[in-house]
């Protein structure tokens, strides 16, 4: 498959083992988070959302921190699996109503080895 | 399958040559949005629809770049006289209001990988 981001950031993690992948943000006004989770040739997948009123927000198998004083955006996801293996990039909105444009960081690319 | 369907997959043109990309939203959803996405990048917002209004458009989307919706449902993405530069993944994304209080969540397309020579 074609590869989505070839100079990437990187995190190797052993399957099994609990990954945390940053993310930072310069957009104070921002008040909505989305991290999103791509495949090789496939697009971005939904994974988690946190509004600005929260720090914090669990799913299954992953978390996410949201630490609005730094600007600063987490997600952690636990007990790793093969399928995990992606590009993760955090994604910021400005406002809930209003422009509805998503402002996408760089990307994380993971890696679960067996 | 129900999700977010674009048009063609993969797309190899010369420069100068004009390309169109389809997509069909999630069907309900009324708001459409196109983004670009560069190897190494993260998508990069280019326009959004409302229906057949398109209510927002990037300082990305040059003179050359049109798109349309007419009906409300499927939209296209023209790229008229292409550049290398223009060589990307367009990647297709539709939401549906959440309502007042809530953030709608976007779904995305699998994209259409451009490749101009």
């Amino acid at each position: 498959g074609e590869s989505v981001g070839l100079h990437l950031p990187t995190l190797s993690v052993q399957e099994g083992d609990n990954s945390i992948i940053n993310c930072a943000y310069s957009n104070s006004a921002s008040d909505y988070f989305i991290w999103y989770k791509q495949e090789s040739g496939k697009g971005p997948q939904f994974i988690i959302d946190i509004r600005s009123n929260m720090d914090k927000r669990q799913g299954q198998r992953v978390t996410v921190l949201l630490n609005k004083t730094v600007k600063h955006l987490s997600l952690q996801i636990a007990a790793t699996q093969p399928g995990d293996s992606a590009v993760y990039f955090c994604a910021e909105k400005e406002g809930i109503q209003g422009a509805q444009k998503l402002v996408f960081g760089q990307g994380t690319r993971l890696t679960i080895n067996p | 399958d129900t999700g977010v369907s674009q048009d063609p997959r993969h797309k190899i043109t010369k420069r100068g040559q004009n390309v169109t990309f389809r997509c069909d939203p999630i069907s309900e959803h009324n708001r459409l949005y196109w983004y670009r996405q560069t190897l190494g990048q993260g998508p990069e917002f280019l326009t959004y629809f409302q229906n057949e209004a398109q209510l927002e458009k990037s300082r990305l989307l040059s003179d050359r770049f049109s798109a349309e919706r007419p009906k409300g449902s499927f939209s296209t993405l023209e790229i008229q006289r292409t550049e290398q530069g223009d060589s990307a993944m367009y990647l297709c994304a539709s939401s549906l209001p959440a309502g007042l209080a809530e953030v709608d969540i976007q779904y995305f397309g699998a994209g259409t990988r451009l490749s101009v020579l």
